[in-house]
């Protein structure tokens, strides 16, 4: 069975700082995908990134960036020069190929004090 | 603008009477989904559909009805709502299930059964 787990339930910050949200996940499949969501206070689902296991490249986007290693089944998300708009829930997912199912974590609330 | 649209946003009912959450997307997507949050739970998957026509079970699908009779309408049925059903409800599509772009998520409907 495939499993997420945020151990971070909450983290608070002060603006600027770096932040970096951990994310394990499980599975005995070879073809999977991971993704990051964010649910700003006003409760929508955005979506920030997928990412298959084949590809284990380090993405970067402004001051976002991913960091997935197999080795330590991690897709860690870190926000560099973190502003107050990056105050949210975020949630890590696992989806594997051969399921239709996807897995959400039990989400990190992030809180950037200014 | 292509979206998901979910109606009502929020819905206070009482035990015992039947209720219907719409979705409904228009970006052609084959993929749709419900799912349910609540306060340290994360997302719970309900229902989802691969197409028209096909429906399949998530992780806590009791109580819950779904439909799919075309591509774009996707409503969650709940028979007999009971208090435990009060929750945060997203419906999501996406073009196929593991699709490079995530999956797109309504606005969400908060419902209240007293």
């Amino acid at each position: 069975a495939q499993k997420v787990t945020q151990a971070q339930t909450e983290i608070s910050v002060v603006e600027k700082e770096d932040v970096t949200l951990d994310c394990v996940y499980e599975t005995r499949d070879t073809t999977y995908y991971l993704f990051w969501y964010k649910q700003p206070p006003s409760g929508e689902l955005v979506f920030l990134i997928r990412r298959n296991s084949f590809d284990e490249q380090n993405e970067i986007s402004g001051r976002y960036s991913w960091n997935f290693q197999k080795s330590t089944s991690s897709f860690n998300f870190t926000i560099t020069a973190s502003q107050v708009v990056d105050s949210a829930v975020y949630f890590c997912a696992l989806s594997v190929d051969r399921d239709d199912k996807i897995i959400f974590g039990k989400g990190t609330r992030l809180h950037i004090l200014p | 603008e292509a979206q998901v649209t979910q109606n009502p946003r929020y819905l206070i009912t009482v035990t015992g009477k039947k209720l219907t959450v719409t979705c409904s997307q228009n970006m052609n997507h084959e993929y749709m989904s419900w799912y349910r949050q609540d306060p340290g739970l994360g997302l719970r998957q309900i229902y989802y559909s691969m197409n028209v026509e096909v429906t399949d079970k998530g992780d806590v699908p009791e109580g819950y009805k779904v439909s799919r009779k075309e591509k774009r309408n996707f409503p969650l049925i709940l028979e007999s709502p009971s208090p435990n059903q009060t929750s945060l409800y997203f419906c999501a599509s996406s073009l196929t299930f593991h699709g490079t772009m995530g999956y797109t998520f309504g606005s969400g409907t908060r419902l209240t059964v007293v």
